[in-house]
């Protein structure tokens, strides 16, 4: 079966620090794979999604950055946090778009201070 | 283009009672449906999806979901609720991705 982890769950950052989370996929191969933020209270935006090692398609200009260096691995970056960055950061997985269904890894608490 | 709209931000029912979470979409095209729930802190959980195939949808947990192309309506409902489905609820319309709603927070008095 397949699995999905991101780690850390929880974090906390100072402002202008540098952030690294990282999603890794389990029981699948070249999956699609997304990040998306959360911020309180509100819905979910898309950050970046990936068909493939090296492809990132970037859905909001900001002050992150994705990087897909393995199949199954997906690292989502920053040099320097802005006190806008905290949220609930999710990383998913699919098989493709359309009809596909996305699973949802438990996510990550970033607290920007 | 494709977008949803949860018709209400907060629901509150009584343990027992049904439960009704509106969707309405838009689609240009034939939609893919989906209902996700998402308890305090966790990701998002499948619900059940619909794929232009039967419009009553059965999901897990006893929730289901009725397709309705003349009202673009993608409703959600339990014929009763538990303790447990307390949560946030989200439906998506799918295209070339997820278009998201902004949630429904689920609430069940005891």
């Amino acid at each position: 079966s397949q699995t999905i982890h991101q780690w850390p769950a929880t974090l906390v950052q100072p402002v202008g620090s540098p952030l690294s989370l990282e999603c890794t996929v389990e029981g699948t191969s070249n999956p699609n794979l997304y990040w998306y933020r959360q911020a309180a209270g509100r819905g979910l935006q898309l950050l970046f999604y990936s068909v493939g090692i090296g492809q990132i398609s970037s859905e909001v200009p900001q002050n992150l950055s994705a990087s897909r260096p393995q199949d199954r691995q997906f690292i989502l970056s920053s040099k320097k946090l802005l006190l806008s960055d905290s949220g609930f950061y999710l990383c998913a997985w699919s098989l493709g778009t359309g009809d596909y269904e996305q699973y949802f890894g438990p996510g990550t608490r970033l607290t920007v201070t | 283009a494709q977008s949803v709209t949860q018709l209400d931000s907060h629901v509150s029912v009584s343990e027992g009672t049904p439960v009704l979470l509106r969707c309405n979409y838009s689609s240009s095209y034939s939609p893919s449906l989906f209902w996700y729930v998402q308890h305090p802190n966790k990701g998002l959980q499948l619900l059940l999806k619909y794929t232009s195939a039967a419009t009553l949808v059965k999901g897990i947990n006893g929730f289901e979901a009725e397709f309705k192309k003349s009202e673009t309506s993608f409703h959600l409902t339990k014929p009763s609720a538990h303790m447990s489905d307390a949560a946030e609820y989200f439906c998506v319309v799918s295209g070339n991705q997820f278009y998201f709603g902004t949630g429904t927070s689920l609430t069940v008095i005891p």
